[in-house]
């Protein structure tokens, strides 16, 4: 089954212009990982966020964690045609941090 | 490339074969997970090894799914008489986890599309 779900399920923008998704989970978690997908490629991983974190960034990512509304945001700023891909939130909710729990991902467009 | 390494890329099979795919993990990383992505979905976990044990698997895995790891390096996934529901692609990620690193990002291979016809 599958803990997080995505919100929206495709975007599509500008370069240029802000890219957020969302991913809302279920359980009580130990941490919250982005992953982006090329098309037909395997996961590329993008940014860990602790459960006792907040907020981070890495580059033009930026990553927000509610943990008392179960959510995540992912931002990509200034945009490009490279970032065109899949982006899944996943979840780990046991100590051991053994298998990624995935949403369904956004699938984000960007064009030039 | 030191990456992990999936191989073959893509097989097609006719129902009722079996396949085996194989997988590489980056050198020194002691666990190995199996994964399976179907269009439009995210990926859903299969079963993982810490060195050469199996430690868990899913629902998922049903019997006609074996993975094997026997020197605690590469990993085997093995489906034996295929269906088409099986047709999917199946993603392996490998990690370095210790008593000490409770929390660990995966490294996933490029994965192996199967159709079954």
């Amino acid at each position: 089954s599958q803990q997080g779900e995505e919100d929206p399920q495709a975007l599509s923008i500008q370069e240029g212009e802000n890219a957020t998704m969302n991913c809302s989970y279920k359980t009580s978690i130990n941490n919250l990982q982005w992953y982006r997908q090329n098309s037909g490629r395997g996961l590329v991983h993008l940014i860990l966020i602790r459960s006792n974190e907040r907020e981070k960034h890495s580059g033009r990512l930026r990553v927000t964690l509610d943990t008392s509304k179960k959510s995540s945001s992912l931002l990509i700023t200034a945009s490009r045609a490279a970032d065109t891909a899949s982006y899944f939130c996943a979840t780990v909710n046991n100590q051991a941090g053994t298998a990624l729990i995935f949403g369904k991902g956004t699938t984000l467009s960007v064009s030039s | 490339d030191t990456g992990v390494s999936q191989d073959p890329r893509h097989k097609i099979t006719k129902r009722g074969q079996n396949v085996t795919f194989r997988c590489d993990p980056i050198s020194e990383h002691n666990r190995l997970y199996w994964y399976r992505q179907t269009l439009g979905q995210g990926p859903e976990f299969l079963t993982y090894f810490q060195n050469e044990a199996q430690l868990e698997k899913s629902r998922l895995l049903s019997d006609r799914f074996s993975a094997e790891r026997p020197k605690g390096s590469f990993s085997t996934l093995e489906i034996q008489r295929t269906e088409q529901g099986d047709s999917a692609m199946y993603l392996c990620a490998s990690s370095l986890a210790s008593s000490s690193i409770l929390i660990v990002e995966q490294y996933f291979g490029p994965g192996t599309r199967l159709t079954v016809t």
